[in-house]
């Protein structure tokens, strides 16, 4: 079964674009998760969908949004880029995103703001 | 939110010797996850041990869970240089928030 996939793996961007980071998760994973690793602040999560709809939120600023489809890939959304932006955003899918469930993770997208 | 803290926060040792890490945490949970993640990688998820459990073993890797201590820890034995990861502990509780929370993790580092 392949595993969780992340594109692009690496992204530059300048200060106030914005930027949409795409996850595929596991086949059969209803629950996908987002976040963002910095080495000042580790990780940190960013929220959470399951059916297409977020059903958990970390304490990021609304330039910061995400979706997902039908079929239950993802995407995230960051607006107005800033330089602390700059960082490792991760995705994580489990079957249901329960307590009991394993989250896989996919290899990360590097996101670099200049 | 349940998070966990791993110690120490680093740890060098030689390949062949064995690496202890622990992770403490502050209240009930259903079970606690242990990834890995090599520099600048997606987390690889290890092992899961569930809050009826005492131990665990998977190949080279032995986890261990005190819920009376709130605390657990990972072994690895015969360490390798491929070993070398920051590794972070995950406790999850029965309910409130989904989210995974890390600490900062052990950095650890097998010298060939």
């Amino acid at each position: 079964k392949a595993g969780v996939t992340q594109t692009p793996r690496y992204l530059i961007k300048t200060r106030g674009q914005q930027v949409t980071l795409s996850c595929s998760p596991i086949s059969g994973h209803r629950s996908v998760s987002w976040y963002q690793q910095t080495p000042g602040q580790g990780l940190q999560f960013l929220f959470e969908y399951f059916s297409e709809t977020q059903r958990n939120k970390g304490n990021f600023p609304g330039r910061f949004s995400g979706r997902q489809f039908s079929n239950s890939r993802s995407e995230m959304n960051v607006s107005t880029l800033e330089l602390g932006d700059s960082a490792l955003y991760l995705c994580a899918s489990s079957l249901r995103g329960g307590a009991k469930d394993t989250q896989y993770f996919g290899p990360g997208t590097r996101l670099t703001v200049l | 939110s349940q998070q966990g803290e791993e110690d120490p926060q680093a740890l060098s040792i030689q390949e062949g010797e064995n690496a202890t890490m622990n992770c403490s945490y502050k209240t009930s949970i259903n079970n606690l996850q242990w990834y890995r993640q090599n520099s600048g990688r997606g987390l690889v998820h290890l092992i899961l041990i569930r809050s009826n459990e005492r131990e665990k073993h998977s190949g080279r890797l032995r986890v261990t869970l005190d819920t009376s201590k709130k605390s657990s820890s990972l072994l690895i034995t015969a360490s390798r240089a491929a070993d070398t990861a920051s590794y972070f502990c995950a406790p999850r509780g029965d309910t409130g928030r989904r989210a995974l929370t890390f600490g900062s993790g052990t950095r650890l580092q097998v010298q060939p």
